[in-house]
């Protein structure tokens, strides 16, 4: 069966320092990621998609980056945090094909102080 | 813009009580889904419905889908305090590719 892990689960992290949430897939090949953020009782706002190694697709202008060095893996990335930068981070995947049923990793809460 | 909006914001009913949440959305799509997330914690996918559908089942939960008025609805019929969560649409645009996107969510508390 497929599993999803990120970590850390929490993170507290000071304005102006480097970002690297991780997140890999087990179980699937050549799957479809997604990394979103979620602000205090909102919905989701998707940063990036993946559909495959190198590519990669910005849905949102930002202090963030995202790479997936190997198929499975999906890395966020900032050089520089900001306040706004807050919040809470949840990783993705998918098929390739079909309906693009998303299963969801368990999360990560950060807060930039 | 957000292509899901769910109304209500937020539900509180009691224990034993059914539970209806509406999801509106603005273009074509390939299906809308439902997932749950519980506090803290990612969300889970809960049922899929696709645009040739109008009604779908999966244990207490029923679906609608009206594609003329661009809008679903989620029923949980009976709930239990064990549905405390919040429920959120997620459509599958036909211009949008991979991605789904999602509304804002329904908090819904069950009180025993």
């Amino acid at each position: 069966s497929q599993t999803i892990h990120q970590w850390p689960a929490t993170l507290v992290q000071p304005v102006g320092s480097p970002l690297s949430l991780e997140c890999t897939v087990e179980g699937t090949s050549n799957p479809n990621l997604y990394w979103y953020r979620q602000a205090a009782g909102r919905g989701l706002q998707l940063l990036f998609y993946s559909i495959g190694i190198d590519q990669i697709s910005s849905e949102v202008p930002q202090n963030l980056s995202a790479s997936r060095p190997q198929d499975r893996q999906f890395i966020l990335s900032s050089k520089k945090l900001l306040l706004s930068d807050s919040g809470f981070y949840l990783c993705a995947w998918s098929t390739g094909t079909g309906d693009y049923e998303q299963y969801f990793g368990p999360g990560t809460r950060l807060t930039v102080t | 813009s957000q292509q899901g909006e769910e109304d209500p914001q937020a539900l509180s009913i009691q224990e034993g009580e059914n539970a209806t949440m509406n999801c509106s959305y603005k273009t074509s799509i390939n299906n809308l889904q439902w997932y749950r997330q519980n506090s803290g914690r990612g969300l889970v996918h809960l049922i899929l419905i696709r645009s040739n559908e109008r009604e779908k089942h999966s244990g207490r939960l029923r679906v609608t889908l009206d594609t003329s008025k661009k809008s679903s609805s989620l029923l949980i019929t009976a709930s239990r305090a064990a549905d405390t969560a919040s429920y959120f649409c997620a459509t599958d645009a036909r211009a949008a590719g991979n991605k789904l996107t999602f509304g804002g969510g329904t908090r819904v508390l069950v009180k025993p």
